[in-house]
């Protein structure tokens, strides 16, 4: 079946460090990817997706691109920000009318 | 803008106490879902409803049922709480059934805690 992988985490950075949060996924035919964030508190939300090779999901200085041939869909951002703590869900869609598959979630801490 | 609005946020409860989940959300969507989410297993599915008049089991659906009462609200039942399901419980809805578009507008969670 579907599967999401992500990496072991916590991570914490400092403030304007660059970040990547690695992401890979197994899945027959051609799924649609998401990031999705919790910040403290809070339900999750809809950070960025992709739903074909070889497209760029960006959001809030957030970017994933989606690569068929390594099966990953890694979040980077040039400059964290302490705002940016978080946990990060990497999850795909197999297709119409199929659920959502998550990753474990990995915790981001920034220092000021 | 309330969106997805669940109640109670916090609840303690004994073995073998029953309670409810209510889950209501006022955007006009078909899909709606009850997750789970412990330390280190992330999110995981317990029941999905993709329609007013249909539930369907997730990927941990023992112990728990559904209501999909109308269009608007999804309610989670534990019959007979155990500590394996002190955790906290999001409801979720989209327009759709999952699929391509993928955005699910999520709760704040309720935190169960099962003595």
């Amino acid at each position: 079946g579907d599967s999401v992988t992500q990496m072991e985490g916590p991570v914490t950075l400092s403030e304007e460090a660059f970040l990547t949060i690695n992401c890979t996924y197994t899945a027959t035919g051609y799924p649609s990817l998401f990031w999705y964030v919790q910040y403290p508190g809070e339900g999750l939300q809809l950070l960025l997706k992709a739903t074909k090779a070889d497209d760029k999901g960006s959001n809030k200085g957030f970017e994933a691109t989606y690569r068929k041939e390594t099966t990953s869909f890694h979040l980077e951002k040039g400059s964290v920000q302490v705002s940016d703590s978080a946990v990060y869900f990497c999850a795909l869609s197999g297709g119409a009318n199929s659920k959502l598959t998550f990753g474990k979630g990995i915790t981001l801490s920034v220092r000021p | 803008n309330a969106g997805v609005t669940q109640t109670p946020k916090f609840q303690v409860l004994k073995t073998g106490q029953s309670m409810t989940l209510q889950c209501a959300q006022d955007m006009n969507h078909n899909s709606m879902y009850w997750y789970r989410q412990d330390p280190g297993m992330g999110l995981r599915l317990i029941y999905y409803s993709a329609s007013e008049g249909t539930t369907d089991k997730g990927e941990v659906p023992n112990g728990y049922n559904v209501s999909r009462l109308n269009k608007r609200e999804f309610s989670l039942r534990l019959e007979s709480a155990a500590p394996s399901q002190t955790s906290v419980y999001f409801c979720a809805s989209s327009e759709y059934s999952g699929g391509i578009t993928g955005e699910l507008f999520f709760g704040e969670g309720s935190r169960l805690t099962v003595l």
